[in-house]
């Protein structure tokens, strides 16, 4: 069955940096996209961003373009988020997501979430 | 920027009907957004209920559909039950490889 478990939510301090992991399992990895999707307390849901399956092409919210970077390591079936400039608007949950195959855009698939915290 | 737009909550008896709205600040909602729809009660992850305007996700209950009504999409509720109080989003693909979420609407049955 499909499985995505992420992992490396940290309190980091504001400028900061921190890389989230996102484990996948149950499914054929590379013919995939993925997305960074955060929750910050009590607020509703943020498109962070997306890796196409071909693994070059990458899209960002303007909340996070040019300091976080979307990657994948198709050895280890992982898919990252490279967190830079961290500040207290990024505290939040992390939920890596699954773009289904075909001419459709939703997320189909949701790993559990992890924490990511910014505070001095 | 886009701005995705939810009613903040809603209030349905149970056994009634509500409807959820998710339109745009600028422009009308078409089936051309793939307007999705999630489920997600306070600590959990989010349920995909709807995807692509109409599509059920597999294992919704038939009670949940989803449409176009005027300008906005829609997620319905037909025979509201106590476990469908949630927080429900919507999502819209505005434009290539970007997404953006509505500001989510309270559910309380």
């Amino acid at each position: 069955q499909v499985q995505l478990v992420e992992s490396g939510g940290d309190v980091v301090q504001p400028g900061g940096s921190l890389r989230l992991s996102c484990a996948a399992s149950g499914f054929a990895f590379t013919s995939y996209g993925f997305h960074w999707v955060r929750q910050a307390p009590g607020k509703g849901l943020e498109w962070v961003a997306f890796l196409r399956q071909d693994g070059i092409n990458k899209w960002y919210s303007d909340s996070v373009r040019g300091r976080f970077t979307i990657s994948r390591d198709t050895s280890q079936n992982t898919v990252y988020l490279q967190m830079n400039s961290l500040g207290a608007e990024d505290t939040a949950v992390y939920f890596c997501a699954k773009r289904p195959l075909g001419s459709t855009y939703y997320f189909e698939y949701w790993g559990q979430g992890v924490l990511v915290t910014v505070s001095s | 920027q886009t701005v995705v737009t939810q009613e903040p909550s809603f209030s349905v008896s149970p056994g009634g009907a509500v409807t959820l709205t998710c339109g745009l600040t600028s422009g009308s909602v078409s089936t051309s957004f793939y307007p999705s729809w999630y489920q997600q009660t306070p600590g959990q992850t989010p349920r995909t209920l709807i995807y692509n305007t109409y599509t059920r996700s597999s294992g919704v209950p038939d009670r949940f559909s989803g449409s176009i009504l005027g300008n906005k999409a829609a997620l319905t509720i037909t025979g509201a039950q106590a476990e469908d109080e949630s927080d429900y989003y919507c999502v819209l693909y505005v434009d290539t490889g970007v997404w953006v979420f509505g500001g989510g609407t309270k559910l309380t049955v």
